[in-house]
């Protein structure tokens, strides 16, 4: 059974950062594209991120270039979400999602950026 | 900017058929832009229902269907069931497919 389980988010300041992981199991996590997509509180599905089987493709929407990193560890079936100076924008719902056209999802950590 | 556009809300009698449409800012939407279709229920994640504009994926029932039409990718619903009232989402790729927009979603009532 394919899982995917995010972790990592919380209530973090403006400028602030936070690390998300999402946690896979149940495929050959080195053989998918993987997904970010966020949603605000009561607002619509935003794709943030993918990146490629070995991490070499990575492509972001414009709101988060140069601050938000994706990334990858095959060997942990895992994948990341580095969030660097977070706006209040940023508050959202985040979800990982399997392969470029996000499958299987996760549940979601949820993201805050308030002071 | 690309905007991708959906009717922000429909509404359905059980048993009946609905037709959710897509577009594109960019002009018609063929199926280079692999459109695909998200069903989300309060409080819950979003599920995939189509992928490659009309495939079903295992768990989808086949009263969804997917297409294009008009320019646009369509996502049709026949025989609506009450479980069927969900927010829908559709998702076009662009520049190669590495970049996707999801469109601002249907809110479906079925009344």
């Amino acid at each position: 059974e394919v899982q995917l389980v995010e972790s990592g988010g919380g209530l973090v300041q403006p400028g602030g950062s936070l690390r998300l992981s999402c946690a896979a199991s149940g495929f050959t996590f080195s053989g998918f594209w993987m997904t970010w997509v966020r949603q605000a509180p009561g607002k619509g599905l935003e794709w943030v991120a993918n990146i490629n089987q070995d991490g070499s493709g990575k492509y972001y929407v414009d709101s988060v270039k140069g601050r938000f990193t994706i990334s990858r560890d095959n060997a942990k079936n895992s994948l990341f979400l580095q969030m660097n100076s977070l706006r209040a924008e940023d508050t959202a719902m985040y979800y990982c999602a399997r392969g470029a056209g996000a499958d299987y999802w996760g549940h979601g950590t949820r993201v805050t950026v308030s002071s | 900017q690309t905007v991708v556009t959906q009717e922000p809300s429909l509404t359905v009698s059980p048993g009946g058929t609905v037709t959710l449409t897509c577009a594109s800012s960019t002009g018609a939407v063929t199926s280079g832009y692999y459109p695909n279709w998200f069903q989300q229920k309060p409080g819950q994640a979003p599920r995939a229902l189509i992928y490659r504009t009309s495939n079903r994926h295992s768990w989808t029932p086949d009263r969804f269907s997917g297409s294009l039409l008009g320019g646009k990718a369509a996502l049709t619903l026949s025989g609506v069931q009450p479980e069927d009232e969900a927010e829908y989402y559709c998702l076009l790729y662009y520049d190669g497919a590495q970049l996707r927009v999801f469109g601002g979603g249907t809110k479906l009532t079925v009344l």
